[in-house]
């Protein structure tokens, strides 16, 4: 099966911005979470989405929003950028909720905002 | 809410040698799952060995196993026979348990550089 993808991978945006991150889960998977990674916070929880639900959300403004499609495939928004939001975002997918079902992370979108 | 530290920031090892990376974690559940990821310079997260809190028995992968002490909340990561490309940051993660959600709470990392 291929891997988890994420486009585009490389992004430069300026402040004020909006900008939508794509990730594509291994197929058969449903669930796809989003994390922010930076130099000075390490890695932090975004969303989760499950079967198109958003199951939980971590502590980021509402600028920072996302969906999921019927095909598991799934995308993050955000909107007015600031440049607090460079940032490697990573996703990762999971085939089901049962505990022994793994995370895959996808490569990343890193995001500049200038 | 659940915590992850890892205290040591940077870890060296010479090739072939073994080295021990700490975690420890801080919950109230009693069902959860403890993780070690990799992430090399390429940023690709890869997870290196798994953790099931109800099993007493440590995980073991290959070169790779895990330490862990459930009442002291510790879960230490040994890699034996070190080889050049394990070099990377290693991110230690928890999560609860069944249904719970795939939120990971994951540790600062460690920069492991393996020498020559």
């Amino acid at each position: 099966k291929a891997g988890v993808t994420q486009t585009p991978r490389y992004l430069i945006k300026t402040r004020g911005q909006q900008v939508t991150l794509s990730c594509s889960p291994i197929s058969g998977h449903r669930s796809v979470s989003w994390y922010q990674q930076t130099p000075g916070q390490g890695l932090q929880f975004l969303f989760e989405y499950f079967s198109e639900t958003q199951r939980n959300k971590g502590n980021f403004p509402g600028r920072f929003s996302g969906r999921q499609f019927s095909n598991s495939r799934s995308e993050m928004n955000v909107s007015t950028l600031e440049l607090g939001d460079s940032a490697l975002y990573l996703c990762a997918s999971r085939e089901g909720d049962r505990g022994v079902d793994t995370q895959y992370f996808g490569p990343g979108t890193r995001l500049t905002v200038l | 809410a659940q915590t992850v530290t890892q205290s040591q920031p940077e870890m060296s090892v010479q090739e072939a040698e073994t080295v021990t990376l700490s975690c420890t974690y801080d919950t109230s559940e009693s069902d959860y799952y403890l993780f070690w990821y990799k992430q090399p310079p390429s940023r690709q997260m890869i997870l290196v060995i798994r953790q099931e809190a109800y099993k007493q028995q440590n995980a073991t992968e290959n070169r790779f196993s895990v330490n862990f002490q459930k009442a002291a909340k510790s879960f230490s990561l040994k890699i034996s026979d070190s080889q050049l490309g394990d070099a990377a940051m290693y991110f230690c993660a928890y999560r609860r348990g069944e249904t719970s959600g795939s939120r990971l709470t994951f540790g600062e990392g460690t920069q492991l550089t393996v020498n020559p």
